[in-house]
């Protein structure tokens, strides 16, 4: 089982409508949740992080934690198609620092 | 307030070549972490510093890598006798260790074609 899973996609969704993007993560212990977007050729571009269960909101983008069922996704409001990316869910877990990434998912925002 | 920049930003060499990369992170940031990203993969850890120690690495890191964070303030990353199989993007990423959430501001990377 991978540490972090996400579903690869494409997600494709017209422009203006909500993209929710999910992600599960096997260690209970995980303490802190990112979600990451990423152009092609490009590097990770943070763009939330939470560490409670419940929903945060910026901007167009909220986050929500479910600790105990392990998942955690993204939604974004009125999907522009320059929201076109990959977007990585990543873990720290325990005592580390490190970033566990899942494969990330391809969103496609189509006009 | 400039953020993490990575030099070079691409390399071409060839088999068996030794490589280094240098990053620069945030000014403020502490903890500097070196991840290694494959086509269709999310990046992949492999060594972080806090100031100049060596904290933590990877097994994906063999023996023919090292990094190294002298002063506490830019890394270098080596690859020596390149294989085809280390073509990848390098990424650097830092933070401040005085921040509870650790969040982690990458670099653009370093894209690295093992010929």
């Amino acid at each position: 089982q991978k540490e972090v899973e996400q579903n690869s996609g494409p997600l494709s969704v017209p422009e203006g409508a909500i993209a929710s993007l999910n992600c599960t993560y096997s260690d209970r212990g995980s303490q802190s949740f990112f979600w990451y977007r990423q152009y092609s050729g490009k590097s990770p571009e943070l763009i939330m992080s939470i560490y409670s269960n419940g929903d945060k909101e910026d901007g167009r983008f909220t986050a929500q934690l479910n600790k105990a069922s392990q998942y955690v996704s993204l939604l974004i409001r009125d999907s522009q198609p320059s929201d076109s990316a990959t977007y990585l869910c990543a873990v720290i877990s325990g005592g580390y620092n490190k970033l566990i990434f899942g494969a990330g998912t391809r969103l496609a925002v189509h006009p | 307030d400039t953020g993490v920049s990575q030099n070079p930003r691409h390399k071409i060499t060839k088999r068996g070549q030794n490589v280094t990369f240098r990053c620069d992170p945030i000014s403020e940031h502490n903890r500097l972490y070196w991840y290694r990203q494959t086509l269709g993969q999310g990046p992949e850890f492999l060594t972080y510093f806090q100031n100049e120690a060596q904290l933590e690495k990877s097994r994906l890191l063999s023996d023919r890598f090292s990094a190294e964070r002298p002063k506490g303030s830019f890394s270098t990353l080596e690859i020596q006798r390149t294989e085809q199989g280390d073509s990848a993007m390098y990424l650097c990423a830092s933070s401040d260790s005085g921040t509870y959430y650790n969040e982690q501001f990458f670099g653009p990377g370093t894209r690295l074609t093992v010929l």
